[in-house]
């Protein structure tokens, strides 16, 4: 069955820190693989997202990802963080099956930000 | 353009009691999606439409849950009787759909989200 991973619950870093979050899929074909960023009190935002080609991402907010194939991974990256990227991120795989899409999310990481 | 509506914000109501949460998708997107998310974890797909047809209610609780999406455009989601385990923030997502090619009917566009306490 298709699965989404995020194995770290929490994290935290300290301000200009870099910052890597881990997201491990499990899907037979090559899937769609996206990143969504939750602050408190609001829906999810769409950071960045990989389809095909390119495996380096560009996202908003200095976001990117890179999907690894041999790894199953698609982890997301920042070089610098900033005290206002405390959030939780969530990574998901889009799948098409049936003629239809949906999203499977996995369980979230909360990001603290230390000034 | 205008982004994905959902009300009330949050709703408080004792268990056994009934609860329905409403969604305004983007203009023209033709799937719409309700996930559950409950707290400490991922969101979790409810029910999904295309236009006015049910393409995917395998997760929803049908003995308590519903849904419709009358004319294709906005949806409500019900909740009859409520259970302590539906504290939740339910949140309504919209996308192109298949119309729009496969790249566009991947990218959801979600609402802020309805957050539900059960006492």
């Amino acid at each position: 069955a298709q699965s989404v991973t995020q194995p770290d619950i929490h994290i935290t870093v300290s301000e200009g820190a870099s910052l890597e979050l881990r997201c491990n899929y499990s899907y037979g074909a090559t899937p769609y693989l996206f990143w969504y960023v939750q602050s408190p009190g609001q829906g999810l935002q769409l950071l960045l997202k990989y389809f095909s080609g390119d495996t380096l991402v560009q996202g908003i907010k200095g976001f990117e990802a890179e999907f690894k194939r041999s790894q199953s991974s698609f982890n997301l990256r920042k070089p610098s963080v900033h005290w206002s990227d405390a959030a939780e991120y969530f990574c998901a795989v889009g799948l098409f099956s049936g003629g239809y899409n949906k999203l499977i999310f996995g369980a979230g990481t909360r990001l603290a930000v230390h000034p | 353009e205008a982004g994905v509506a959902q009300s009330p914000r949050y709703k408080i109501i004792e268990k056994r009691q009934s609860v329905a949460f409403w969604c305004n998708p983007i203009s023209g997107h033709a799937t719409l999606y309700w996930y559950q998310q409950i707290l400490g974890q991922g969101p979790k797909l409810l029910i999904q439409f295309q236009n006015n047809g049910v393409v995917d209610d395998s997760q929803l609780p049908k003995d308590r849950f519903s849904a419709e999406r009358l004319k294709g455009v906005d949806s409500t989601l019900k909740i009859q009787p409520a259970k302590l385990e539906d504290s939740a923030v339910y949140l309504c997502a919209s996308s192109s759909g298949m119309g729009q090619g496969l790249m566009g009917a991947n990218v959801l566009t979600f609402g802020a989200g309805s957050r539900l306490t059960v006492l």
